[in-house]
């Protein structure tokens, strides 16, 4: 069984740019979680979807921030026009459906994004 | 607001060795988890162990063991018969039964020396 997949595992965007971060929760999960770690900072939330559903966005900038689940196709995290302080690594977690996602979240490599 | 606090940002301990890693935390909930992720150099967080509030007795993974003082708000971590591989970050996390954001600690650096 495919852990969270995450891609890309780096990505380099200038000031002004989207950027497009992608991933496919494990196999039978249907709960997805993204989470954004600073340099030298922990993991804090930044929201809950389950498929074709935002759940809980109230950890997200309220600008140039998106996510989506589809019902096909992994899960995107959008940031558009992008500024340095964007530059952080991008953790998406999944769990499993019915248990809330408090019991365990299985993470992804994370994507690092780095602002030029 | 719940808290989560690591106060050694950095660490270090000869292979073979004990260390234990501290964590504590500020809620009023009484029905909560606690979780030490690892995150080595691959930056791949990893369940280490998981503690839940309403159990007494300390959780235990192979070499890794808890300390859970839930009176003193404290989850502490120990790392018996250290090994090069665990050198890493680790994080405390803690979740409110019933909910899905985790509140991690600010994490602590562990290097264990050969």
């Amino acid at each position: 069984n495919a852990g969270v997949m995450q891609n890309p595992r780096h990505l380099v965007r200038r000031r002004g740019q989207e950027a497009r971060l992608r991933c496919s929760p494990m196999k039978g999960h249907s709960h997805v979680y993204w989470y954004r770690q600073l340099p030298e900072e922990g993991l804090k939330f930044m929201v809950y979807l389950q498929k074709e559903n935002i759940i809980d966005e109230s950890g997200m900038p309220k600008e140039r921030f998106s996510a989506e689940f589809p019902k096909e196709g992994p899960s995107i995290l959008r940031i558009q026009q992008v500024v340095r302080g964007d530059s952080a690594a991008y953790f998406c977690a999944s769990s499993p459906p019915g248990t809330g996602g408090t019991y365990e979240q299985y993470f992804g490599p994370g994507t690092r994004l780095t602002v030029t | 607001a719940q808290t989560v606090t690591q106060s050694q940002p950095e660490m270090s301990v000869q292979e073979a060795e004990t260390v234990t890693l501290s964590c504590t935390y500020d809620t009023s909930e009484s029905n909560y988890y606690l979780f030490w992720y690892k995150q080595p150099p691959s930056r791949q967080m990893i369940l280490v162990i998981r503690q839940e509030a309403y159990k007494q007795q300390n959780a235990t993974e192979n070499r890794f063991s808890v300390n859970f003082q839930k009176a003193a708000k404290s989850f502490s971590l120990k790392i018996s018969d250290s090994q090069l591989g665990d050198t890493a970050m680790y994080f405390c996390a803690w979740a409110t039964s019933g909910t899905y954001k985790y509140i991690f600690g600010t994490g602590t650096r562990l290097k264990v020396l050969a």
